[in-house]
């Protein structure tokens, strides 16, 4: 039971690149979402999905798609990256009403230069 | 909106002392949640609420929720250095799905 697995690490992209941070988890959790975590903000929702096929805008969606094709998998996509969205990314999961608590991925270290 | 406020933001504490951090939403929620995170690492769950008057403890933290006056407390008794972390609260609206954090508390236990 690997729980959610983030992937990659680490990422250094240059302005204006596309890239895919891959989320996954082996949980059957309905609930996944993205978060980004910048210093001194907290960590803020980008977007969510409540199962396969559902996805909806967080607080910061701008710049970000996300898609959810299975239950498993949630990627989120940069479209054509900026310095703004440096930051640290993490992917959450649980089981439909958060009962059991929501568990998250290792994150995802973006620098965009 | 949601607005989940936490209180303080920053916390120098002697080891040994007691100490409680504050966490204010601004809408109706019967889900609550605590988190720890070190530095450069991932956030670890301490305690699920789901109902008004719920109290957890696990070793020195203890939290609580008042779900009619918004407001969860998360109690440090007799500090220790291993304490020393950013504290996070949580909360999801009744009737939703989307978990909306607090600014999170930067807590440092001195010796």
């Amino acid at each position: 039971n690997a729980g959610v697995t983030q992937t990659p690490k680490f990422q250094v992209l240059k302005t204006g690149q596309s890239m895919t941070l891959q989320c996954a988890q082996d949980m059957n959790h309905e609930y996944m979402s993205w978060y980004r975590q910048d210093p001194g903000m907290g960590l803020r929702l980008i977007h969510y999905s409540v199962g396969a096929g559902i996805t909806d805008q967080g607080e910061v969606p701008n710049g970000y798609n996300v898609s959810r094709s299975t239950t498993e998998d949630f990627p989120l996509r940069l479209l054509s990256a900026a310095p703004s969205q440096t930051s640290v990314y993490f992917c959450a999961s649980s089981r439909g009403g958060g009962a059991g608590g929501y568990t998250f991925g290792s994150g995802t270290r973006l620098t965009v230069v | 909106e949601l607005k989940v406020e936490q209180n303080p933001l920053f916390l120098s504490m002697q080891e040994g002392k007691n100490y409680t951090i504050y966490c204010n939403y601004s809408t109706t929620s019967d889900r609550l949640y605590w988190y720890r995170q070190d530095p450069g690492k991932s956030l670890e769950s301490l305690f699920v609420l789901l109902s008004n008057g719920a109290v957890k403890q696990e070793g020195r933290l203890m939290a609580s929720l008042d779900t009619k006056a918004r407001l969860s407390t998360l109690h440090i008794t007799a500090a220790v250095h291993d304490l020393s972390a950013t504290y996070f609260c949580a909360v999801v609206e009744t009737s939703g799905s989307r978990l909306t954090f607090g600014e999170g508390t930067q807590l440092t236990v001195n010796p």
